[in-house]
């Protein structure tokens, strides 16, 4: 049973556009979303996060999106350059326990 | 610096040989974790552990096995019983219960069997 639904699985998109990547959850009582960013060969990395308390979270040209009710969730990136290019994770939690991933999306910026 | 240190970055083993996957942590976080990532596959998780002496299985801990002796200290030994070990392995720590979720991520140890 996945708990966390990443889409899509890649993406492309032309310098300067925006990325739009969607999370979708199952599990009511997950209180901490956060987004993660990996370049190949290295480890993740938070990005940003946000809680249900909030619609949205904007840090630079990285902002989420948080919708409760449908239990959804999505990272926009807006002005996308070359150097975003890499994969994303969407994660969901509970209660500051483990954490359960996305199965990532690989996003590619081209010039 | 602060922060999650793996060793080695890569790793060879053979066939029907068991191996340790170190990792360390000088961020004083409580919890620890091993994950597995697969291409196209996301993020899997072995094992992972809330407090020192103790330690639960993830999703697909088969073939694997933990130690939390320390607080700082994780390592993860893969089995011969892991029928496909090769893979990149990240380690994670975390502050834990009733603080900040955020997870922080070694740079893996790719492990090759051969």
């Amino acid at each position: 049973q996945q708990q966390v639904k990443q889409s899509p699985q890649s993406l492309i998109v032309q310098k300067g556009g925006i990325s739009i990547i969607n999370c979708a959850y199952e599990n009511t009582a997950f209180d901490y979303f956060p987004w993660y960013q990996q370049f190949p060969g290295k480890g993740p990395a938070l990005l940003i996060a946000i809680r249900p308390d909030v619609s949205e979270k904007k840090e630079g040209r990285f902002t989420i999106s948080f919708n409760k009710s449908a239990k959804q969730f999505s990272l926009h990136i807006m002005d996308s350059q070359p150097g975003d290019s890499a994969t994303y994770f969407c994660a969901a939690s509970k209660n500051a326990g483990k954490s359960t991933f996305g199965d990532g999306t690989t996003l590619t910026v081209k010039p | 610096d602060g922060g999650i240190t793996q060793s080695p970055k890569y790793l060879f083993r053979k066939e029907g040989q068991n191996v340790t996957l170190s990792c360390e942590q000088n961020l004083n976080h409580d919890a620890m974790y091993w994950y597995r990532q697969d291409p196209g596959q996301g993020l899997r998780l072995i094992y992972y552990s809330q407090i020192v002496n103790d330690f639960q299985k993830g999703d697909i801990a088969e073939g694997y096995s933990v130690s939390r002796e320390k607080k700082e200290s994780f390592p993860l030994t893969v089995t011969s019983a892991q029928k496909n070990p090769t893979a990149f392995y990240l380690c994670a720590s975390s502050a834990g219960e009733d603080r900040d979720t955020e997870a922080f991520f070694g740079q893996g140890t790719r492990l090759t069997v051969v």
